[in-house]
């Protein structure tokens, strides 16, 4: 039983294109994120819902617009991608926001052509 | 700006030594201090944790020292296996985590 699953595990795509990424956590957590490793294997966090509301936005372009339809679901869709979008991009879950472990899936690895 | 500071950046240890991964931060805004682990192909996965309100913390052969008024935290990993090989990740952690730069460790057989 996978806890946290990701789909596409790849994503082979043209510059310019759209894409998104999805996420489900079977944890029963009211938490989830959105993280981006960079190819120097560098984690950044993107974006944080708690109870489907957006709690953590950091600097990411608008290009980027997260959605949680339920508080098991965070989809990523990126609009106009561009050669610097890719990364492996790991979604994550948490019970809670404060100070809590966070389960991560295996990523999504985003090549852009 | 590097909120935290990972040292070494790869390291490689004999079977049965002892690893030992340091960093340091500035911020003392952060109170929850978690060492991730991630192997090849796969996400970071929780490997110990520790609150500043002790300065050490031991799981099986995993140990984290923390000294406040240094603002630094170490990993060890002590009788290191080759299944140990991986990389380690710390973190600072309130309602978001921030990364070190990662180690990449190689335990030779």
């Amino acid at each position: 039983d996978t806890a946290v699953s990701q789909t596409p595990k790849y994503l082979v795509t043209q510059m310019g294109n759209d894409k998104s990424i999805k996420c489900e956590q079977n944890l029963g957590h009211d938490t989830m994120y959105w993280y981006k490793q960079d190819s120097k294997k560098f984690l950044k966090i993107m974006f944080s819902y708690n109870n489907k509301e957006l709690i953590i936005n950091e600097t990411v372009p608008n290009r980027f617009s997260p959605k949680s339809p339920d508080k098991a679901h965070l989809n990523l869709h990126i609009n106009s991608l561009e050669l610097g979008d890719s990364a492996v991009y790991f979604c994550a879950s948490s019970q809670g926001q404060i100070n809590q472990p966070q389960h991560f899936g295996d990523g999504t690895r985003l090549s852009i052509l | 700006q590097q909120q935290v500071k990972q040292s070494p950046q790869s390291l490689i240890v004999q079977k049965g030594g002892i690893s030992i991964i340091n960093c340091a931060y500035e911020n003392t805004a952060f109170d929850y201090f978690p060492w991730y682990q991630q192997f090849p192909g796969k996400g970071p996965a929780l490997l110990i944790a520790i609150r500043p309100d002790v300065s050490e913390k031991k799981e099986g052969r995993f140990t984290i020292s923390f000294n406040k008024s240094a603002k630094q935290f170490s990993l060890h990993i002590m009788d290191s296996q080759p299944g140990d090989s991986a990389t380690y990740f710390c973190a600072l952690g309130y309602n978001k985590l921030i990364f070190g730069a990662g180690t990449r460790l190689a335990v030779h057989p």
